[in-house]
């Protein structure tokens, strides 16, 4: 069964530092991976995905996440956070090739300090 | 841009009542999806929906689920008889092809 698990429950930054969010995915092909971000009370935006191709996906807001096989992680990033970002954010997978169900992750609540 | 819509905000109902969760997906999407998250949990898969019928559902989508398309626009989702822990926000999703689904921004259900 397809599982993803993101180890850090809550990451305080500073404004202007760098961010890593981590994803690890358990699955028994190469999925299509997700980061997803939900402020409070909203509902869930996308950020960006990863299909095929080319490792390092950018995306919005100046975000962007690298699919490493080996590893069989798919880590957010972005190199100076600003406050607005402040919200949780979830890796999802779902299967290639096929419309069906994603299965996220417990979620990252990110919090940045001034 | 196109956007799933869903109605209304927020549902307060007492247990033991029926609810309906509506949703608008985006106008040539062809797959149809709700999921759930209870406060302070993940998202979680219930149903999925194609060319008119459920492709696929969840252990917690049981008897007391349902859902339809009941015109062309709308996908709904009952509740038959609410519990406490039915209580939780909705999200529904729409897909045109395999690629990302689009959310829509959750009905929060709140079942006392």
């Amino acid at each position: 069964a397809q599982s993803v698990t993101q180890p850090d429950i809550h990451i305080t930054v500073s404004e202007g530092a760098s961010l890593e969010l981590r994803c690890n995915y358990s699955y028994g092909a190469t999925p299509y991976l997700f980061w997803y971000v939900q402020s409070p009370g909203q509902g869930l935006q996308l950020l960006l995905k990863y299909f095929s191709g080319d490792t390092l996906v950018q995306g919005i807001k100046g975000f962007e996440a690298e699919f490493k096989r080996s590893q069989s992680s798919f880590n957010l990033r972005k190199p100076s956070v600003h406050w607005s970002d402040a919200a949780e954010y979830f890796c999802a997978v779902g299967p290639t090739g096929t419309a069906s169900k994603l299965t996220f992750g417990t979620g990252t609540r990110l919090q940045v300090t001034l | 841009e196109p956007e799933v819509t869903q109605t209304p905000s927020h549902q307060v109902t007492q247990m033991g009542q029926e609810v309906i969760l509506r949703c608008v997906p985006i106008s040539n999407h062809l797959y149809f999806y709700w999921y759930r998250q209870i406060l302070g949990q993940k998202v979680e898969f219930l149903v999925s929906f194609y060319n008119n019928e459920i492709s696929e559902k969840s252990e917690i989508f049981d008897d007391q689920f349902s859902v339809e398309r009941p015109d062309g626009s709308n996908f709904t989702l009952k509740i038959r008889s609410t519990k406490l822990e039915d209580s939780a926000m909705y999200f529904c999703a729409s897909q045109q092809d395999p690629y990302e689904q689009y959310f829509g921004p959750g009905t929060r259900l709140t079942v006392t």
